[in-house]
């Protein structure tokens, strides 16, 4: 069965303490690993796509990997402007989605 | 450019009624797809739609159904209202053959069922 699963439930972190979100996948047929940003009670906006094991995509503090098993998105010196849910999703088609990593970040 | 835009915003219906929402995908995309999320989850896969047809279609009953029209939007109607219906619905719009297509979500649908 397709899975996802996203490691931290939740994230605290000081303002300029980097890290990183794990996200995790069982899956045949991979068409692409999306990562998305959500506010509350808003809509995912986009982050990134990856398609191949090797392959890093970056965005301003994120920085997003891909194994074979797994993704990472890195954030380095947050802001707390970055607070958010962040959520992963693999493309079979569709999108299967983790429950997201809640990202907190205190000045 | 717009993007990817959802009415209502917010809607409040009571058990058993009926309840239409609506998308309008993103310029130059065909293929809509409505996700549910409740509080706390991540989305859930409803179903797809491409070229008026239902593509593919996840795990929720047939309560739940949808239309596609000639200009590619697209309707989610849910019928028979349960309070476990109550989340956020959320469209999402690409184009098919996606594996080198971005998609994008709408800022949703809240529905609250009491």
């Amino acid at each position: 069965e397709d899975q996802v699963t996203q490691s931290p439930e939740a994230l605290r972190l000081q303002e300029g303490e980097s890290s990183s979100l794990n996200c995790s996948y069982t899956v045949s047929g991979l068409r692409g690993l999306f990562w998305y940003r959500q506010d509350p009670g808003k809509g995912p906006e986009f982050l990134f796509t990856l398609y191949s094991a090797g392959e890093e995509k970056e965005k301003e503090r994120l920085k997003a990997t891909l194994t074979k098993k797994e993704s990472f998105l890195h954030i380095t010196a947050p802001k707390p402007e970055d607070s958010a849910t962040y959520l992963c999703a693999v493309n079979t088609d569709k999108l299967i989605f983790g429950t997201g990593t809640r990202l907190q970040v205190f000045p | 450019d717009a993007g990817v835009t959802q009415s209502p915003t917010h809607l409040i219906k009571t058990r058993g009624q009926q309840v239409t929402l609506r998308c309008s995908p993103k310029s130059g995309h065909d293929t809509v797809s409505w996700y549910q999320q409740a509080l706390g989850q991540g989305p859930q896969f409803i179903f797809q739609y491409y070229e008026e047809e239902e593509r593919q279609r996840g795990n929720f009953p047939d309560r739940f159904s949808g239309h596609q029209f000639p200009n590619y939007s697209s309707e989610l109607n849910v019928n028979a209202l349960l309070l476990g219906d109550s989340a956020l619905y959320l469209c999402a719009s690409s184009t098919i053959g996606g594996s080198g297509n971005t998609i994008y979500f709408g800022e949703g649908s809240w529905l609250t069922v009491v």
